[in-house]
Formats: structure tokens, sequence, C-alpha cells
């Protein structure tokens, strides 16, 4: 069974510093995608970003970019500049042909002002 | 509506008592998925529903949890003989379900069962 794995139950950065979040899976499929999902107090599950197993190019959106490392099963998230705004509980998750989105136990950032 | 709306927000009831939980999709979203997230913890897959196909209910925990969906749209959730272990916050999603793996989930903020 597909699992991610997401070590680190906490983090915390300096606003304005740089953070990564880590995050491992396990599969033996060829074709899937990774995300990692943000959320904050509200409880709604907000995309950050996503990658294409296929892809070798690592994803950004903004402040937010991956390092995606297919064969090590790992997908790790950078957070740059850090803001007051990202503090939030963090999710990794994967999905492959089955559809369902298989999430890790995220990680809580915290941002130092 | 604009995004995906569950209700209620809050639900507290007592061991043993029945409960239902609704989402209401994204309008003409096809794809819709029911989460439980305990305290502290990552999601649960429950039950996908996609179109007209079968749902996947593989997630379900025991024969007391059942969803339905009516109409292609709204679903509801229903716990049977309510247990303190079921007390989470059940978060509901849609997609566009146009078949691609990739395909962005949007969330409701979800209902915080509380079970005395």
């Amino acid at each position: 069974a597909q699992t991610v794995t997401q070590s680190q139950p906490e983090m915390s950065v300096q606003e304005a510093e740089t953070v990564t979040l880590s995050c491992t899976y396990d599969t033996s499929e060829s074709d899937y995608y990774l995300f990692w999902y943000k959320q904050p107090p509200s409880r709604q599950m907000i995309l950050v970003i996503r990658q294409e197993a296929y892809k070798q190019q690592n994803a950004t959106e903004n402040r937010f970019s991956v390092n995606f490392q297919k064969a090590a099963k790992s997908f790790s998230l950078k957070i740059s500049d850090s803001q007051l705004g990202d503090a939030a509980m963090y999710f990794c998750a994967y999905m492959d042909s089955s559809y369902k989105l298989i999430f890790g136990s995220g990680t809580r950032l915290l941002v130092r002002p | 509506g604009a995004g995906v709306s569950q209700s209620p927000s809050n639900k507290v009831t007592e061991k043993g008592k029945d409960v239902e939980l609704r989402c209401d999709p994204i309008s003409g979203h096809t794809a819709l998925y029911w989460y439980r997230q305990s305290l502290g913890q990552g999601l649960e897959f429950l039950i996908y529903f996609q179109g007209n196909s079968a749902p996947d209910k593989s997630g379900l925990p025991s024969d007391r949890f059942s969803a339905e969906r009516t109409g292609g749209s709204v679903s509801t959730l229903t716990i049977q003989r309510t247990q303190q272990e079921d007390s989470a916050v059940y978060l509901c999603a849609s997609s566009a379900g146009t078949g691609g793996l990739g395909e962005k989930l949007f969330f409701g903020s979800g209902t915080q069962l509380s079970v005395l």
C-alpha cells in the first residue's frame, strides 16, 4: 500500500528566512502526483504546489519550490522568504490511478517574527 | 456556490446517536471525497464518488459509516450509533473529475464532530 511519511512534527523558521519540510513516500506505481497542502486554523486545505512524477523539473510557485528525488522517493518543500501568514500545518500527499489522495501526518510550521 | 460548503460546522452528539454530515461541492464538479482528520493527525480517506460510477468505499472504517451522493451533487455522510472514537473533523473535497491525476481538490472547512 502507498504510504506518505512526514518525519518532522514541527518546524520553526525566522521571518524572511528559508525552511525545508521533508516528505518521503512509498509506491510501486510509475505514474503519480505529489502535492503539498497547507491547513491554516480555518481547517480548509489549500493546495500549495504539485509535481507530476514523470516531470524531472522541480515545480515552483512563487516562494514555494520542491525538491523531487524520484529514485529516493523524496519530495521536500522549500519555503523562501518566510512570512507570518505561512504559519500553518503542511501536509504532503500522493495520488495515483486510484484517485485517492493519501496524506502524511503533517508538519506544523511556526514563523517567528 | 463559490466553494465547497459543509454543514454543520460543528456537531455535538451523544454516544449511540446517529449523525448526518452534509457536503455541497462546487457546481459542476463530478468527483467528491470524504476524509476524516482526528486531533493532531493527517487526513484519512473515507470514500470517493466519481460521476455515476460505483463509489470507492474502501476507507470507511466500519459498517456504521455510509455515504450517498444524490443527483451527482450534494453528499451526505451518515454515522450510525456514534462512538467517542468517531470524534474528529470530517472534511469534504470536490474536483472537476476530468480524469487527470493531478487535478486540484477543493476542500470545505469541515465539520467538527464531538461525541460525548
